[in-house]
C-alpha cells in the first residue's frame, strides 16, 4: 500500500515553461487537494477534489490547472511558470470522516 | 482575520519540559479537528484527532473549547525527538482542511 504518490520529487524550471506535477493515491479516497508551502505562509490550498470529475479552487488557483478523470490520480499543471511559484507542493488526499494523507512533496525552483 | 491562527514561536524548552501550543479558529460551523506535526523538509503528518471532551495520546493532550472557538496541545516530558512544527486543523463539510501556518518547538537537551 504506497499511500499517496508524488513525482518528481525536485524541479527546476525556466521561467515560461510548463509542466505537470503528479499526484497518485491507491486508497480509494474519494477527496484530493494540492497545496503549496512556502516559508512564513504555511499551507496554503491551490486546487482540491471531491471526486472524480470535480475540481474546485482553493486560495492560490492562478497560474495552475488541475483535472481528476480517475479516482486515483489528481496532476498539477503549471501553465507557464513563474519565479513566483517557487515553492513546495504538497498532494493530499482522504476519505470522508477521515483527516488527510500528504505525499513526500515535490520541490520546484523556477528560474 | 485568518481562519485559523497559531502562535508561529519558536518555542525553545529543555528536555523534560512541559509545553502548550494554543490555536483559534475563525468558524464556528468548524466541525473537525487536528493537530499535525511536520518535521523540516518533510511532509506533514497527523498526530491526534482533537475531540470536544478532550484527549490524550501518552504525553500528548489536546483539547477543544468551541464556546471559545480555541484549541490547545499539550506535550508533558518532551523529548528531542518532538523538535517538530506543530500545524492546526480544523474541518466542515466537504471543504478540504484548513491549516495554520503552525508553531516551531525546539527541544534543547
Amino acid at each position: 500500500n504506497a499511500g499517496v504518490t508524488q513525482t518528481p520529487k525536485f524541479q527546476v524550471l525556466k521561467t515560461g515553461q510548463s509542466m505537470t506535477l503528479q499526484c497518485a493515491q491507491d486508497m480509494n479516497h474519494e477527496y484530493m487537494s494540492w497545496y503549496r508551502q512556502d516559508p512564513g505562509m504555511g499551507l496554503r490550498l491551490i486546487h482540491y477534489s471531491v471526486g472524480a470529475g470535480i475540481t474546485d479552487q482553493g486560495e492560490v488557483p492562478n497560474g495552475y490547472n488541475v483535472s481528476r478523470s480517475t479516482t486515483e490520480d489528481f496532476p498539477l499543471r503549471l501553465l507557464s511558470a513563474a519565479p513566483s511559484q517557487t515553492s513546495v507542493y504538497f498532494c493530499a488526499s482522504r476519505q470522508s470522516g477521515v483527516s488527510y494523507t500528504f505525499g513526500s512533496g515535490t520541490r520546484l525552483t523556477v528560474v | 482575520r485568518k481562519e485559523v491562527e497559531q502562535d508561529p514561536g519558536p518555542f525553545n524548552v529543555p528536555e523534560g519540559a512541559t509545553v502548550a501550543f494554543n490555536c483559534t479558529y475563525s468558524n464556528s460551523a468548524s466541525q473537525s479537528f487536528f493537530w499535525y506535526r511536520q518535521d523540516c523538509r518533510k511532509e506533514p503528518k497527523l498526530l491526534m484527532s482533537v475531540y470536544s471532551s478532550g484527549n490524550e495520546d501518552g504525553r500528548f493532550t489536546a483539547q477543544l473549547n468551541r464556546a471559545s472557538q480555541y484549541i490547545s496541545l499539550l506535550i508533558r516530558d518532551s523529548k528531542l525527538s518532538d523538535s517538530a512544527t506543530y500545524l492546526c486543523v480544523v474541518h466542515r463539510g466537504n471543504t478540504p482542511l484548513v491549516f495554520g501556518k503552525g508553531t516551531r518547538l525546539s527541544v534543547i537537551a
